[in-house]
């Protein structure tokens, strides 16, 4: 079945850094773009990045833009996301998403959602 | 706090109609899609609409989307008990260069 499952996350110090991985089956990956997005507990959802469906461009959030880095790997249906200069305030649930086929445009719409991995920067 | 304003809260007993509303400006409802997302507790968000009307395939049609200038809505008709969650509106926002989710919703099935 259509699945995206994240990995990567843990506790790390501020300042420092950490890869999140996506695992994704079921579908073919590069037909889709691809967003992570996050949530911090007893929050809502904040959008994070897009990288579109060949890789060819990607965008952030002002909050992330550069420090975060997007990227894909077709070969390996895989979704991948670096972060560094980690904050206090990155502390949240982080998921991968898959723009739905549908939908208008890249932001119109996450149709498959990953169970999330949870990232803590704390001293 | 988010560009996109949603009351905190909203009830209703089973099979009645509650109506969810998402606030926002030119820059971003009246001018682009808007989505709606339903999160219950301990889950991933699931997309209930698509292009400010548009179900995805396997969502009831008691959940319709609609916008008027700068506000948004989204109708749950026949209420059931499992649809107490929380409901987020998102959208492009043309001025803030970014995809912007609402306040949230939660809304109760009394």
């Amino acid at each position: 079945q259509v699945k995206l499952v994240e990995s990567g996350g843990g506790v790390v110090q501020p300042g420092g850094s950490l890869r999140l991985s996506c695992a994704a089956s079921g579908f073919t990956f590069n037909n889709h773009g691809m967003h992570w997005v996050r949530q911090a507990a007893g929050k809502g959802p904040e959008w994070v990045a897009v990288i579109w469906f060949d890789g060819s461009n990607e965008d952030y959030a002002d909050s992330v833009k550069g420090r975060f880095t997007i990227s894909r790997d077709n070969s390996k249906n895989t979704l991948s996301l670096l972060m560094t200069s980690l904050r206090v305030d990155d502390t949240a649930v982080y998921y991968c998403a898959r723009v739905a086929l549908y939908a208008l445009n890249y932001f119109d719409g996450m149709d498959v959602w990953g169970q999330g991995t949870t990232v803590t920067v704390s001293s | 706090q988010s560009v996109l304003t949603q009351a905190p809260s909203a009830s209703g007993t089973p099979g009645q109609r509650v109506t969810i509303s998402c606030s926002g400006s030119n820059s971003n409802i009246r001018s682009n899609a808007i989505n709606w997302y339903q999160q219950l507790p301990g889950t991933a968000p699931k997309l209930l609409v698509y292009s400010t009307n548009q179900r995805p395939s396997g969502v009831p049609d008691r959940f319709s989307g609609s916008k008027s200038g700068t506000s948004a809505s989204l109708a749950i008709s026949g209420l059931q008990s499992e649809d107490e969650a929380d409901y987020y509106c998102a959208a492009w926002d043309d001025s803030l260069h970014g995809y912007v989710f609402g306040t949230g919703t939660w809304v109760t099935v009394l």
